[in-house]
């Protein structure tokens, strides 16, 4: 079975802050995407990494897949209010392909 | 998503009572899923679709059932509901890369 683990579950930090969210898994992905969730919604997805080594930026949210295709991250510069949500990250198994594993989420606060 | 439409929104269930979710896309997409959400967790899936016809267990799928009739509906049933299915129920469809694209959710309250 595969999965997929987010640290931190949870991260409060001031306006203006860096932060960085994790996803890990001792299992290699053919893609990875990270998604974000607001409260009574369902997610919407930020951006899918297929390359090992693959960085993607967002405007000040940078994606980066590991170079095993194992784990990735999620880097927020200068975090503002409207950032706050619930991040997933969800890979996509070299077998099975047509189903996704998510990892639990990190919820993520930032204080003005 | 305005991809996808679920309804109803939010329903009460007394235990052993049944009900189907529904879900809907306009996409025209052959991948479609069922999840459910659990407060403060991530997404477990319960069952998939690849096309018309096709349908597929997912990680959690006792309790419930599906079909697949046509490309656009993907209908979710719980047969004889129970307090353990408290949760809210997110459809969607997957396109590239198994690129996935929710409804807006059902939130489902078994007493």
């Amino acid at each position: 079975t595969q999965l997929l683990e987010q640290s931190p579950q949870f991260l409060s930090i001031q306006e203006g802050e860096n932060l960085t969210v994790y996803c890990n898994s001792s299992s290699v992905f053919s893609s990875l995407q990270w998604y974000r969730q607001e409260p009574g919604e369902g997610p919407v997805l930020l951006v899918t990494v297929v390359t090992g080594g693959e960085v993607k930026k967002l405007k000040r949210l940078t994606f980066q897949f590991g170079d095993a295709r194992k784990d990735s991250s999620l880097h927020i510069t200068a975090a503002q209010p409207g950032d706050t949500g619930l991040y997933l990250c969800a890979g996509s198994g070299v077998q099975g392909a047509q189903k996704l594993v998510f990892g639990q989420g990190t919820r993520l606060t930032i204080n003005p | 998503n305005a991809g996808v439409t679920q309804t109803p929104k939010f329903r009460i269930l007394k235990i052993g009572q049944s009900m189907t979710l529904q879900c809907t896309q306009d996409m025209n997409h052959n991948y479609m899923y069922w999840y459910r959400q659990d407060p403060g967790m991530g997404l477990k899936l319960i069952y998939y679709s690849v096309g018309a016809g096709i349908t597929d267990k997912g990680e959690v799928p006792n309790g419930y059932n599906v079909s697949r009739s046509t490309t656009e509906d993907f209908p979710l049933r719980l047969e004889l509901a129970a307090p353990s299915q408290t949760s809210v129920y997110f459809c969607a469809y997957g396109s590239l890369y198994n690129e996935q694209f929710f409804g807006p959710g059902t939130r489902l309250t078994v007493l």
